[in-house]
């Protein structure tokens, strides 16, 4: 059973264009959560989703962020118009349906540069 | 395999006793990190230690690390039923990956 799988692992774009992430979740995972961290921070939570649902979206910043999970194909995190702040590590983590809270298989995250 | 190992798997307490985690780690680290999570919620984040402090406090919590064991300790004071969630140590490791344990559920009984 292969891991939490991210792509692409290092996405370098220039300010203003759109950065696309991929997280596609463990086999028979339903639950996603994007996460964010800057160098030497802990990780910040974004967004959890499951399959066509956004459940809480409370960390994700009100503009140029959006995230789905649609019923077919990974998680995608999409960020607009992209500014040097939004140069981080992003992490995705899945967990399986019954379990959301307990268990997060985190993936090895993409890292954006924006210059 | 997950690095991060917490123990124990499993606490219950009563309110306003102290809280005892410890996690245990195989590789170097360039930091250790505790996360909180509620039931169906996102991971927050606690606070973080890097690889040269031995102890760190931030309110209510005290986290301890020792490098030559490999080991940190979470420490919840005076605890109250909020405080009630899964906790979870995760490395961040010199090769830049980061890994979680499996975390600890802990019970705060009223």
């Amino acid at each position: 059973n292969a891991g939490v799988m991210q792509n692409p692992r290092h996405l370098v774009r220039r300010r203003g264009q759109e950065a696309r992430l991929r997280c596609s979740p463990m086999k028979g995972h339903s639950h996603v959560y994007w996460y964010r961290q800057l160098p030497e921070e802990g990780l910040k939570f974004m967004v959890y989703l499951q399959k066509e649902n956004i459940i809480d979206e409370s960390g994700m910043p009100k503009e140029r962020f959006s995230a789905e999970f649609p019923k077919e194909g990974p998680s995608i995190l999409r960020i607009q118009q992209v500014v040097r702040g939004d140069s981080a590590a992003y992490f995705c983590a899945s967990s399986p349906p019954g379990l959301a809270g307990y268990e997060q298989y985190f993936g090895p995250g993409t890292r954006l540069t924006v210059t | 395999s997950q690095q991060g190992e917490e123990d124990p798997q499993a606490l219950s307490i009563q309110e306003g006793e102290n809280a005892t985690m410890n996690c245990s780690y195989k590789t170097s680290i360039n930091n250790l990190q505790w996360y909180r999570q509620n039931s169906g919620r996102g991971l927050v984040h606690l606070i973080l230690i890097r690889s040269n402090e031995r102890e760190k406090h931030s309110g209510r919590l005290r986290v301890t690390l020792d490098t030559s064991k490999k080991s940190s300790s979470l420490l919840i004071t005076a605890s109250r039923a909020a405080d009630t969630a899964s906790y979870f140590c995760a490395t961040d490791n010199r090769d830049d990956k980061i890994i979680f344990g499996k975390g600890t559920r802990l019970h705060i009984l009223p």
